[in-house]
């Protein structure tokens, strides 16, 4: 039982490139998140879904897009990516319709020079 | 949507001394209060939570009160520890909901030893 994993964790990217951060989940949750944590800030969403074939926006969702296929994935593309972008991007999972926790994956650190 | 103020934004304490922090919140429907503790590298845990028909929750050195009333709960730590240094993160929030989630903009301690 990995719970949340993600990939990669590490990754620099040039201005104007485009790549996938990949969430994988086998807790079988239906609410998936993503986040974006800038250094000594706080977590800032980009998008959510509440199941497969569902997405929304979150505070900040200019600059990425997601799509949510299946119930254990959710992954997140950067396209034309900005120095703006770089940060620290968590997914996140819970398994809705109660009080319930929000399980982190690891995160992944992008750079974008 | 949730209005969350967390404070204070830094807290420094002599080891062994208390930290309380405060999260106020604006939405009178939430009823599920978490308190997430993030070290320094890596992602955020839950530590406590509590729902809205307790009002007190304590697991060993750390508690949580609600106060649904002035809309605010407060993270109490005993006894602090240097491996209580984190940054701590609020996240009121309704629980059978769909609505995005919002955390508070984080708490920083410093445990001095």
């Amino acid at each position: 039982n990995a719970g949340v994993t993600q990939t990669p964790k590490f990754r620099i990217l040039k201005i104007g490139q485009s790549m996938t951060l990949q969430c994988t989940q086998d807790m079988n949750h239906n609410y998936m998140y993503w986040y974006r944590q800038d250094p000594g800030m706080g977590l800032k969403l980009i998008y959510y879904s509440v199941g497969a074939g569902i997405t929304d926006k979150g505070e900040v969702p200019n600059g990425y897009n997601v799509s949510r296929s299946t119930t254990e994935d959710f992954p997140l593309r950067l396209e034309l990516a900005a120095p703006s972008q770089t940060s620290v991007y968590f997914c996140a999972t819970r398994r809705g319709g109660g009080a319930d926790t929000q399980y982190f994956g690891p995160g992944t650190r992008l750079t974008v020079l | 949507g949730e209005n969350v103020e967390q404070h204070p934004s830094t807290l420094s304490v002599q080891e062994g001394d208390s930290a309380v922090i405060k999260c106020t919140y604006s939405d009178s429907a939430s009823n599920y209060f978490p308190w997430y503790k993030q070290e320094l590298g890596k992602r955020p845990q839950l530590i406590i939570d509590i729902r809205s028909n307790v009002g007190e929750k304590k697991d060993q050195r750390i508690a949580v009160t609600l106060n649904k009333t002035a809309k605010h709960f407060s993270l109490h730590i005993t006894e602090t520890q240097p491996e209580d240094s984190a940054v701590y993160f609020c996240e009121p929030r309704w629980g059978s909901g769909n609505t995005p989630l919002v955390f508070g903009k984080g708490t920083r301690l410093s445990v001095i030893a």
